[in-house]
This record gives structure tokens, C-alpha cells and sequence, in this order.
């Protein structure tokens, strides 16, 4: 079985662009988590989605937002970009029955100069 | 106080030696708890995942839930330089979709 797949996966912007990020995950998961990791911060919770709809979000601007597909697959969108928001972005797939596992993609290395 | 916590380390432990990763949560009514292993670089991957009070052993590594102490504990036995990585304990929010996460510790396996 194909694990999760995330596109791209390096990006460098400056400050005040946007960024749209791509998730793909597990066949078979109705699920996607999305995560901000940072050396500071560690590992915060950004949204969740299941079968289109965000069940849960976690505490971030409005700056951050995110969409899943019929498909299952996810995007995540992030505008006018901040330097403090460069961080390593990951997506999580789980079969979407609340307390299961999750299972991480290789995530995203954003840069923002 | 932070949901999760953890040591941050470094955990440094001999070859073959037991490494022993703790981990504190501060949600009573959690009920699904996880350890996940991060190499420098890379994203987590899932190693173990427990859900009853006691022991869940897969190979080298167990898992050991107390929940009337809120503590989860990751056991690694005959620890190699290949375990080497950063630990992540993982504890799901009263939504149960969000995982919670502590800041990971540090473990080093000296040859």
C-alpha cells in the first residue's frame, strides 16, 4: 500500500506571498491532519478533515487554511506569508475513526525569506 | 501546564543497553496514546500505539500506560545506534481527531 505522499516538497517564498500545499493520503483514508512543526514550537496541530469536512481546528491565524477533496486528498493554503512561518509542514492520514492512528507523509520544507 | 510533556534529553544509553522514554499528559479523560520515532530530517514515523492501563510489547520496543498516574513510558531493549532519534509521545485531544504532542526526547545509543 502507497504511504502518504506530499507535494512540494521544499518550497522557498518571500514575506507576503501565499503557498498551497498538497497531501495525498493512504487509499482507503477518509482522513487528513495537517501539522506545523517548528525547533521551538515542536509539533502543533493545524485541521483535520474527513470526507470533506473540517471536524477540528487548532490554534492558528486565519492566514491558515485548508480544503479536502472528494478524493480524500488535501491542500493546505497559507497567505501573506510571515517569516516565522517557515517550518517543516506535515499531513497525517488516518482511517478517520476518532483516536486511531495516524500515519505521517514526509512533509514539506517551507522557507520564507 | 503543557497537555504533553516530556524530557527533552539528550538520552544517552550504552549498546544493548535498556532505554527508557517517559511521558506525562495532563487530559484524564485521554484514551489513545502513541510514540512515534523522528530521525534527524525526516518526518515521524509510528511505532507503537497503546489504549488499556499495562504493557503492549512489539519486538524490542514495549509501551507501558498508567492512567490513573497520566503517564506512558516507551521501553527500547538491546538498544542499537540505528534508535537513535528523536521520541514523540502522542496523546489525542478530547475531539479525539487532533493529536497532542510532547516535544520529543533526544535518544543516543553510544556504540
Amino acid at each position: 500500500k502507497a504511504g502518504v505522499t506530499q507535494t512540494p516538497r521544499y518550497l522557498i517564498k518571500t514575506r507576503g506571498q501565499q503557498v498551497t500545499l498538497s497531501c495525498s493520503p493512504i487509499s482507503g483514508h477518509r482522513s487528513v491532519s495537517w501539522y506545523q512543526q517548528t525547533p521551538g514550537q515542536g509539533l502543533q496541530f493545524l485541521f483535520e478533515y474527513f470526507s470533506e469536512t473540517q471536524r477540528n481546528k487548532g490554534n492558528f491565524p486565519g492566514r491558515f487554511s485548508g480544503r479536502q477533496f472528494s478524493n480524500s486528498r488535501s491542500e493546505m493554503n497559507v497567505s501573506t506569508l510571515e517569516l516565522g512561518d517557515s517550518a517543516l509542514y506535515l499531513c497525517a492520514s488516518s482511517d478517520g475513526t476518532g483516536g486511531n492512528e495516524q500515519f505521517f507523509g514526509p512533509g514539506t520544507r517551507l522557507t520564507v525569506l | 501546564q503543557k497537555e504533553v510533556e516530556q524530557n527533552s534529553g539528550p538520552l544517552s544509553v550504552p549498546e544493548g543497553a535498556i532505554a527508557s522514554l517517559n511521558c506525562t499528559y495532563s487530559d484524564r479523560g485521554s484514551q489513545s496514546f502513541f510514540w512515534y520515532r523522528q530521525y534527524s530530517g525526516k518526518s515521524p514515523e509510528l511505532i507503537m500505539s497503546i489504549y488499556s492501563n499495562g504493557d503492549k510489547e512489539d519486538g524490542r520496543f514495549t509501551a507501558q500506560l498508567n492512567k490513573a498516574s497520566q503517564y506512558v513510558s516507551l521501553l527500547i531493549r538491546d538498544s542499537q545506534p540505528s534508535d537513535s532519534a528523536t521520541y514523540l509521545c502522542a496523546v489525542y485531544s478530547n475531539s479525539g481527531y487532533a493529536l497532542n504532542f510532547g516535544k520529543g526526547t533526544s535518544l543516543l545509543v553510544t556504540p
